[in-house]
């Protein structure tokens, strides 16, 4: 069972406008939670993250909320730019009971956006 | 400073052969890890290190293993190499594994087993 999800595997929106990326999770023990964002050939690279005692962090063009009633998060993008076609993971972090004080991370499935000029 | 190394890039096995995946930091991570991709199923992590000498296994760990003689390198070892271990395998590290930090990838090695 996948404890974080992805329902979009892809998403294209127009250059200026709102990408939004939304991700899902199910284990209320996640108390961290970040994006990542991915090009062709290239390793993950981090984007932006947030604490589950917050429900909004902004970087710049990047916005997370964080809905944990709702076990929601999502990524806005604004204005969107051609250079951010890639694919975006979103990712949980909690202590695995079994590892003593390291953390985790669990990650989505990804969703692809493609942004057009 | 290269941040996160890893070779080779592309490999093609036979079922049955063994092989290893190289992985090098340069920034003093205690903590690395090897994580798989495959399609619809995001980054799944293998084993992981949280300095030298101590290892533990991630959600994956069957068919993999790992050891961490000196905090650069984390090298993954497929000692009976299955088709079902065809994936993209990447490396990271970070500063610290009792943290939530950023964890710095490495490029990926795309492997075949056929």
């Amino acid at each position: 069972d996948q404890q974080v999800k992805q329902n979009s595997p892809s998403l294209s929106v127009q250059e200026g406008r709102i990408s939004i990326l939304n991700c899902d999770y199910t284990n209320s023990m996640f108390d961290y939670f970040l994006w990542y964002k991915k090009y062709p050939a290239e390793g993950p690279t981090f984007l932006i993250s947030i604490s589950s005692i917050k429900d909004k962090n902004e970087d710049g063009r990047f916005t997370v909320f964080l809905n944990k009633s709702a076990k929601h998060l999502s990524l806005h993008i604004v204005p969107s730019q051609p250079g951010d076609s890639a694919v975006y993971f979103c990712a949980a972090s909690t202590y695995r009971i079994s590892s003593g004080s390291a953390r985790q991370l669990t990650f989505g499935s990804g969703t692809q956006l493609t942004v057009l000029p | 400073n290269a941040g996160v190394t890893q070779t080779p890039k592309f490999q093609v096995l036979k079922t049955g052969q063994s092989m290893t995946l190289q992985c090098a930091q340069d920034m003093n991570h205690e903590y690395m890890s090897w994580y798989r991709q495959d399609p619809g199923m995001g980054l799944r992590l293998i084993h992981y290190s949280v300095g030298a000498g101590i290892t533990d296994q991630g959600e994956v760990p069957n068919g993999y293993n790992v050891s961490r003689s000196t905090t650069e390198d984390f090298p993954l070892r497929l000692l009976s190499a299955a088709p079902s271990q065809t994936s993209v395998y990447f490396c990271a590290s970070s500063y610290s594994g009792s943290f939530v930090n950023e964890q710095f990838f490495g490029p990926g090695t795309r492997l075949t087993v056929l």
